[in-house]
């Protein structure tokens, strides 16, 4: 079962302009992740939010964490051609065991030059 | 550092066969996982291990055996493969931050 849902499916931006993707998910979270896949390559962290903190910045990066929704929102401020990629948010959950990690269905982002 | 390293990149199967998807990690991880990822979708997760001799089931363990016998290596195995197979296979590693370290992927086609 898919604990993460990101809005929107596919975002298509020119460069320069900022990037936002959200998540919305069902229970209650230790954390909440997100992470970056280019084309045929693996998963790459980006940034990782508590359920105690509401916001969180690295780099162009800014993520905001609203528990009383249950959702969160990834800010990429502007966007180059590189930024072109999946992202997918995670959360571990207390309910959750072992440290797992449940991912959303991603946000294709193209950023045309 | 390598990071994961995971091995082969690319296989083709027939329904029925064998094989095993190898994965290592050089950080010392005590977690690492399987996933599988279809077109679409985000990441599924097949079996996990909490440490060395340790392993558990994920969300979707059925038609798949893992094996950590070394605290670097975890191997993922299908004993018949079978075209819902079809897939890409992701290994990641983690340390109590749960930040997970993905390897490349393997891309897995079941005829």
């Amino acid at each position: 079962s898919q604990q993460g849902e990101e809005d929107p499916q596919a975002l298509s931006i020119q460069e320069g302009e900022n990037a936002t993707m959200n998540c919305s998910y069902k229970t209650s979270i230790n954390n909440l992740q997100w992470y970056r896949q280019n084309s045929g390559r693996g998963l790459v962290h980006l940034i990782l939010i508590r359920s105690n903190e509401r916001e969180k910045h690295s780099g162009r990066l800014r993520v905001t964490l609203d528990t009383s929704k249950k959702s969160s929102s990834l800010l990429i401020t502007a966007s180059r051609a590189a930024d072109t990629a999946s992202y997918f948010c995670a959360t571990e959950t207390l309910s959750g065991s072992a440290r797992q990690l449940t991912f959303g269905s991603g946000t294709q982002l193209t950023v045309l030059p | 550092n390598a990071g994961v390293t995971q091995t082969p990149k690319f296989r083709v199967l027939k329904t029925g066969q064998s094989m095993t998807l190898l994965c290592a990690q050089d950080m010392n991880h005590e977690y690492m996982y399987w996933y599988r990822q279809d077109p679409g979708m985000g990441l599924r997760l097949i079996h996990y291990s909490v440490g060395e001799g340790t392993t558990a089931k994920g969300e979707v363990p059925d038609g798949y055996n893992v094996s950590r016998l070394k605290k670097q290596n975890f191997l993922l195995g299908l004993e018949s493969a079978a075209p819902s197979q079809t897939s890409v296979y992701f290994c990641a590693s983690s340390s109590d931050t749960n930040i997970q370290y993905f390897g490349a992927g393997t891309r897995l086609s079941v005829l």
